[in-house]
């Protein structure tokens, strides 16, 4: 079954830093990948995707993650954080095809500090 | 219009009470889906409903009964729950497309607290 690991529960970032969120995965095809943000209060929202093609994919909000293969990871990176970006980020991975549900990895709290 | 809406916001229920939460979407998407979150943890997913029938079902204790009148929406419906069932509930929707991904967009949540 297809799982990801996310390894670190807790992250503390200065704003303005660069910021490197770990994922994982355990699967033996290449799987689609996700990372999915929440903020406080508000609802999950998808910050990029990986189906194949390009190893770096851009996502929204300045984020991107590359695909390593030979690691089996896809981690997420951002060159400068923000405030705002101080979030729960869920690494994603499915499967594919019709109506099927996400099962999320264990996340990964962003603290930032001014 | 991307937006999947959820009602109410907050709810507050004894373990008698019966109650609904509803998600609404006009995304013109086929596939519904309801997901639970403790706090602290991450979404776990407990319906799926595609072309407005069941089509998953995580072995969710039958306290929780979703409904799909159409395909705009969606309904859980609860009764006799238990303190432990309080938790955020999302409903998601997707498009239904058998040979690729369909991003789901999640709702913002009806935050559930169970006396």
């Amino acid at each position: 079954a297809q799982s990801v690991t996310q390894p670190d529960i807790h992250i503390t970032v200065s704003e303005g830093a660069s910021l490197e969120l770990r994922c994982n995965y355990s699967y033996g095809a290449t799987p689609y990948l996700f990372w999915y943000v929440q903020s406080p209060g508000q609802g999950l929202q998808l910050l990029l995707k990986y189906f194949s093609g390009d190893t770096l994919v851009q996502g929204i909000k300045g984020f991107e993650a590359e695909f390593k293969r030979s690691q089996s990871s896809f981690n997420l990176r951002k060159p400068s954080v923000h405030w705002s970006d101080a979030a729960e980020y869920f690494c994603v991975p499915y499967s594919g095809g019709g109506a099927d549900g996400l099962t999320f990895g264990k996340g990964t709290h962003l603290i930032i500090q001014p | 219009d991307t937006e999947v809406t959820q009602t109410p916001k907050h709810l507050v229920m004894g373990m008698t009470n019966k109650k609904s939460l509803k998600c609404e979407q006009h995304m013109g998407h086929r596939a519904m889906y309801w997901y639970k979150q403790k706090a602290k943890k991450p979404p776990e997913l407990m319906f799926v409903y595609s072309y407005e029938k069941l089509s998953i079902n995580e072995s969710v204790p039958s306290r929780f009964s979703p409904e799909c009148p159409n395909s705009s929406l969606l309904n859980l419906h609860l009764h006799a729950l238990q303190p432990e069932d309080s938790a955020l509930y999302l409903c998601a929707s997707s498009q239904v497309d058998l040979v690729s991904y369909n991003e789901q967009f999640f709702g913002p949540g009806t935050r559930l607290t169970v006396l």
